[in-house]
């Protein structure tokens, strides 16, 4: 059982380049989060998508397009990088919308 | 005003002692109140979980609230350097149904070291 989990696990890109960051889970939970997570800034929630086949913006969505493949699996896009998000990475996913969070081990990305 | 503000520290204590954490907030509509646990370079794992007012205890940990004083806190007793980590404090209000909502807001966590 291995949680959810998150590739790569470190990226550096240039401004312009466009990449996917690819999320799972095996805990057949129904919802599934994306954040980031900046010094000073706290985590803060990018997309979430609260069953398979639904997707909604969170507080920070701006340059960002996520999919939510099937019940497991759940992408972020970042169709053009900018060096504001250069960041930490998080996916996680709940039971439901009041059940725990559990989250993966992160994305390191830089966009130089 | 930030909706939920949390002392960043560093907070340095000795092994054994009692660690107090807290946050204040500004939304009254808060009604589910989290404690995560952030190690350095991992993701965060749910430590306590608590509804609406009062205390929660689990094992060397006690959660409370306090949703008239919008102040929530967290109590490590016996604190071990294992317990040195980055402290997040998480909560939302209620989602459409009246179960919690999707949206958490996170404090900005608050890095504690347990020295031995």
């Amino acid at each position: 059982n291995a949680g959810v989990t998150q590739t790569p696990k470190f990226q550096v890109l240039k401004t312009g380049q466009s990449m996917t960051l690819q999320c799972a889970q095996d805990m057949n939970h129904n919802s599934m989060y994306w954040y980031r997570q900046d010094p000073g800034m706290g985590l803060r929630l990018i997309y979430y998508s609260a069953s398979e086949g639904t997707t909604d913006k969170g507080e920070v969505p701006n340059g960002y397009n996520v999919s939510r493949l099937n019940k497991r699996e759940f992408s972020l896009r970042l169709e053009s990088a900018a060096p504001s998000q250069t960041s930490v990475y998080f996916c996680a996913s709940s039971v439901a919308r009041d059940g725990e969070q559990f989250f993966g081990p992160g994305t390191r990305l830089t966009v130089l | 005003q930030k909706e939920v503000e949390q002392d960043p520290g560093p907070l340095s204590v000795p092994e054994g002692a009692i660690v107090s954490l807290n946050c204040t907030y500004s939304n009254s509509a808060f009604q589910y109140f989290m404690w995560y646990r952030q190690y350095s370079r991992k993701g965060p794992e749910l430590l306590m979980y608590t509804y609406s007012s009062g205390n929660k205890e689990d094992g060397r940990f006690t959660a409370q609230v306090d949703k008239s004083s919008k102040y929530i806190s967290l109590f490590i007793r016996d604190s071990q350097p294992s317990d040195s980590a980055t402290y997040l404090c998480a909560m939302s209000p209620p989602g459409d149904s009246g179960a919690g909502s999707y949206q958490l807001t996170f404090g900005k966590g608050t890095k504690l070291s347990v020295i031995p």
